[in-house]
Order: C-alpha cells, then structure tokens, then sequence
C-alpha cells in the first residue's frame, strides 16, 4: 500500500466551476501537507502548505487538512483555463517528501 | 528567484549506456534530491544529498548513484542505462521542511 494515495483523474470542469482534489495517507508521523502544481514539460511548484488540521485560503484555493482521517483537500473556486494541470499532494517527514500520484485537472473554457 | 536548472530536457540514450544527469541550483541550498516521475507512479525518491560528498538512498535507488562535489551542483548517475529507466527525471533543492524548488525536468528514453 502506498503510504500517499491520489486519483489520478483526469478530471475536466467547465470555466467556473469549483474543482475538488483529494489525497488520503497512512503515516501519522507526516508533519507538513502540500498541494504542488505542474504544469506541462514544466517541473512542480508549491501552490500552498498547511501544518495542521484545519482549512488555509489564499485567492481562489482553500487547502484543507484532517489529521484524525488522514485526510487532505484542495479545492479551487472560479476555476479557470489557466489552472489546467497536474496537482499533487505531498507530505513531509524529517527531509523527505512523500508524493500523491498526482490529479490532472482540465478548465474547458 | 530561485534557479534549479538541469543539463538536458531531453535524453536518448542506448540500452548498457552511462548516462549523466546534472543539476544546478543558485541559492546555497544545502539539501538537493533527485526524483523520477511515472505515470500513475507520482514522484519517487531516488536520492538525496543534504551536504557536499554527503549522499542517502531514497526509496528507489537501484540502478543509481549520485555525485555532489560541489554544494550547488549534484548529479544523478546510471550506471548502464536499461529500459525501465526510461522516465521523466527531475532534481529540487529546499531550505525548509515544505518547499521544494524543483528544475523543468529531464526526459529520457533508454532504448
């Protein structure tokens, strides 16, 4: 069993609509959870991090965490063309990083 | 702005090949690491390096090794390049516990 599981998708939503991602994971022991975007032939970028459970906002994208489910979200509001890509989730323990297989999402105009 | 740069974006190399990944990074950071990216796979470890000549096994270090002489350069080694190796390879640096910066990615084919 993986220790980071993500649906791969793909999933495509119309301009506007809210996209939700998911990813769920075995390790307690996780400290730091993340949403990670890729776009195409480029390498990932941090979208944003959340310590602990809760939701955390910034602009149009809430990441959320629930430690006693070993559960994250990402949702995106008034998703638009321009955030079709791949999203992963990932988690840290000391120095390592664990990754989701990430979700690739497309916004049809 | 961070940079990670890497040597190639694309590789074609031959089945038994030596074959040579560099990665550069230009903010002193101290930690660098090495991943492949499979489809329905995500990103795996292969290794990590968190000083100069200081090097760990990731979770998938077979058919691997790595070099880093130097603390902004780290370089990723096969030594005879097989078939499954055939992947998109990418290399990250990071200064904290939840950010990575990763470079653009080297796809190779080993055929």
């Amino acid at each position: 069993q993986k220790e980071v599981e993500q649906d791969p998708g793909p999933l495509s939503v119309p301009e506007g609509a809210i996209v939700s991602l998911n990813c769920t994971y075995s390790n307690s022991a996780f400290q730091y959870f993340m949403w990670y975007r890729q776009y195409s032939r480029k390498g990932p970028e941090l979208l944003m991090y959340t310590y602990s459970s809760g939701n955390k906002e910034d602009g149009r994208f809430t990441a959320q965490v629930d430690k006693s489910s070993k559960y994250i979200s990402l949702f995106i509001r008034d998703s638009q063309p321009s955030d079709s890509a791949t999203y992963l989730c990932a988690m840290t323990r000391d120095y390592k990083l664990s990754f989701g297989a990430g979700t690739t999402v497309t916004v049809r105009a | 702005d961070v940079k990670v740069t890497q040597s190639s974006r694309y590789l074609v190399k031959r089945t038994g090949e030596k074959v040579f990944l560099e990665c550069v990074q230009d903010m002193d950071h101290e930690n660098m690491f090495w991943y492949r990216q499979d489809p329905g796979l995500g990103l795996r470890l292969i290794y990590f390096s968190y000083d100069v000549k200081m090097k760990e096994k990731g979770d998938i270090p077979e058919g691997y090794s790595v070099s880093r002489e130097k603390k902004e350069r780290f370089s990723l080694i096969l030594e005879s390049a097989s078939t499954n190796q055939t992947s998109m390879y990418l290399c990250a640096s990071w200064t904290s516990r939840y950010e990575q910066y990763f470079g653009p990615g080297t796809r190779l084919t080993v055929t």
